[in-house]
C-alpha cells in the first residue's frame, strides 16, 4: 500500500527564513509525487511535480528514492506563502489518476 | 477557460437520506476523481471516472458510488447517510493521460445531521 507521511501538521517561520516542508513515502513501485497547496478561501491547486523538476514560486522538491523522501525547500520564505501544504504520491505504472496524499502541513510566515 | 465546478457548495442531510453531488470537469478533460477531506483523516480517494468507466476505487464502503457522463460529468451519491460521512467533498479533472495534473474544485461541504 502507498503512503505519505508530512510529520509536521504547522510550521511557522519568520519571513525570510529558509522552509523546508517533509515529505515521506511508501510505496514499492515507481511513485510520481507532487506538491499541492491551497491559500486561504482558495481551492487546491498543483505547486510542482517532481518530474518537471522547476522551480515554482522560489519552491523547488527533489525526490530522494534512498531516503524516500520528497522535501519542499524555500530559500527565503514570504508572508504570502502562508497556506496549507500537502505532498501527494500517484503510481506511476497505473493509467489512472489516483492520488494519495500527506495530512498536509500548515505553513505560517510571520512578519 | 472555467475550471472544476462543484454543485452544489453546500449540503445539509439527515441520516439516512441520500444525497447526490455534481462535477463539471474543465472542457477536454476525461478523467473525474472524487475526495473526501475531513479533519481527522484528510484528504481521501473515494474514485475516479475515465471516460464513463470506474478506473480506480478508494477503501469506502459500496453506499458511495458514482458515475460519468458522456460529456464528461460526473455525480457521486453517497445513501444511507451516516454522521461520519459529514465531510468536504472535492471533484478534481484532468486530461487522464497517464498522470497528470489534477484541478480541483471549491468542493461541496456535506453536513449529515
Amino acid at each position: 500500500a502507498q503512503r505519505v507521511t508530512q510529520p509536521e501538521k504547522l510550521l511557522s517561520v519568520f519571513k525570510g527564513a529558509p522552509v523546508e516542508l517533509k515529505c515521506n513515502y511508501s510505496y514499492s513501485g515507481s511513485p510520481e509525487l507532487f506538491w499541492y497547496v491551497q491559500y486561504s478561501r482558495q481551492r487546491l491547486q498543483l505547486l510542482l511535480r517532481h518530474i518537471s523538476r522547476e522551480s515554482i514560486k522560489g519552491f523547488t522538491a527533489d525526490l530522494n528514492k534512498g531516503e524516500t523522501s520528497f522535501h519542499l525547500k524555500k530559500p527565503f520564505a514570504q508572508e504570502e506563502d502562508s497556506a496549507m501544504y500537502y505532498c501527494a504520491l500517484s503510481n506511476f505504472n497505473n493509467a489512472g489518476n489516483m492520488l494519495t496524499f500527506g495530512g498536509g502541513t500548515r505553513l505560517m510566515v510571520k512578519p | 477557460k472555467a475550471g472544476v465546478t462543484q454543485t452544489p457548495r453546500y449540503l445539509i442531510k439527515t441520516r439516512g437520506q441520500q444525497v447526490t453531488l455534481s462535477c463539471s470537469p474543465i472542457s477536454g478533460h476525461r478523467s473525474v476523481s472524487w475526495y473526501q477531506q475531513t479533519p481527522g483523516q484528510g484528504l481521501q480517494f473515494l474514485f475516479e471516472y475515465f471516460s464513463e468507466t470506474q478506473r480506480n476505487k478508494g477503501n469506502f464502503p459500496g453506499r458511495f458510488s458514482g458515475r460519468q457522463f458522456s460529456n464528461s460529468r460526473s455525480e457521486m451519491n453517497v445513501s444511507t447517510l451516516e454522521l461520519g460521512d459529514s465531510a468536504l467533498y472535492l471533484c478534481a479533472s484532468s486530461l487522464g493521460d497517464r498522470v497528470g495534473e489534477a484541478f480541483f474544485g471549491q468542493g461541496t461541504r456535506l453536513t449529515v445531521v
